[in-house]
């Protein structure tokens, strides 16, 4: 069985802060994807990222980083210079290549104050 | 804009009713995906449709039911409304069914709401 652990379920910072939203996942599939959705106030839910399980490269695109390691199940997320935009609840979710479904953590919200 | 569509943005209905979901995928995309979000469940994958078969099953009731169109568009079909159904109901679609194609996109959900 798949399951995505998100423990943080609120966090709340400053305008410019550094965050790191956790996840760490379990799966007996060799192969799998990782990924990270937003859903801003609005209740859309927005892409961020797709890990592949044989790349344990980071990544960095602008203000978001992530950090996937194999070795502990983790794939965490981390806003630098955090904005008020930036507010929002944040899912990781975990897919096996050839299943339908992703099974998605229960969300970190994330609210930051000017 | 993901370039998923969904239909209804809001559904407010009563309980015994029988409504209608709407989903038109990205341009190109095979794969529809239904999704239920609701405050106590969270995200919950209800079901999946590949080029008009269903391809896998999630915690779907027997009171709910789908389907894939030729033309690709699905519908998720709940009828004998409960209060607990009420939900955010996602949409997703993807390009195939496995392999680096398949990044699941999502719609901008029907939010519906059982009185």
């Amino acid at each position: 069985a798949q399951k995505v652990t998100q423990a943080q379920t609120e966090i709340s910072v400053v305008e410019k802060e550094d965050v790191t939203l956790d996840c760490v996942y379990e799966t007996r599939d060799t192969t799998y994807y990782l990924f990270w959705y937003k859903q801003p106030p609005s209740g859309e839910l927005v892409f961020l990222i797709r890990r592949n399980s044989f790349d344990e490269q980071n990544e960095i695109s602008g203000r978001y980083s992530w950090n996937f390691q194999k070795s502990t199940s983790s794939f965490n997320f981390t806003i630098t210079a955090s904005q008020v935009v930036d507010s929002a609840v944040y899912f990781c979710a975990l897919r096996h290549t050839n299943a339908g479904k992703s099974t998605f953590g229960d969300g970190t919200t994330l609210t930051v104050k000017p | 804009d993901s370039g998923v569509t969904q239909t209804p943005k809001h559904l407010i209905t009563a309980t015994g009713q029988r409504v209608t979901l709407r989903c038109s995928p990205r341009s190109g995309d095979l794969s529809v995906y239904w999704y239920q979000q609701s405050l106590d469940q969270g995200l919950q994958f209800l079901i999946q449709y590949y080029n008009g078969e269903e391809r896998a099953k999630g915690n779907i009731l027997e009171r709910f039911s789908a389907q894939q169109f030729p033309d690709l568009h699905s519908e998720l079909n709940l009828s004998s409304l409960e209060l607990g159904d009420s939900a955010l109901y996602f949409c997703a679609s993807s390009a195939t069914t496995s392999g680096d194609t398949d990044t699941q996109y999502f719609g901008p959900g029907t939010r519906l709401t059982v009185l």
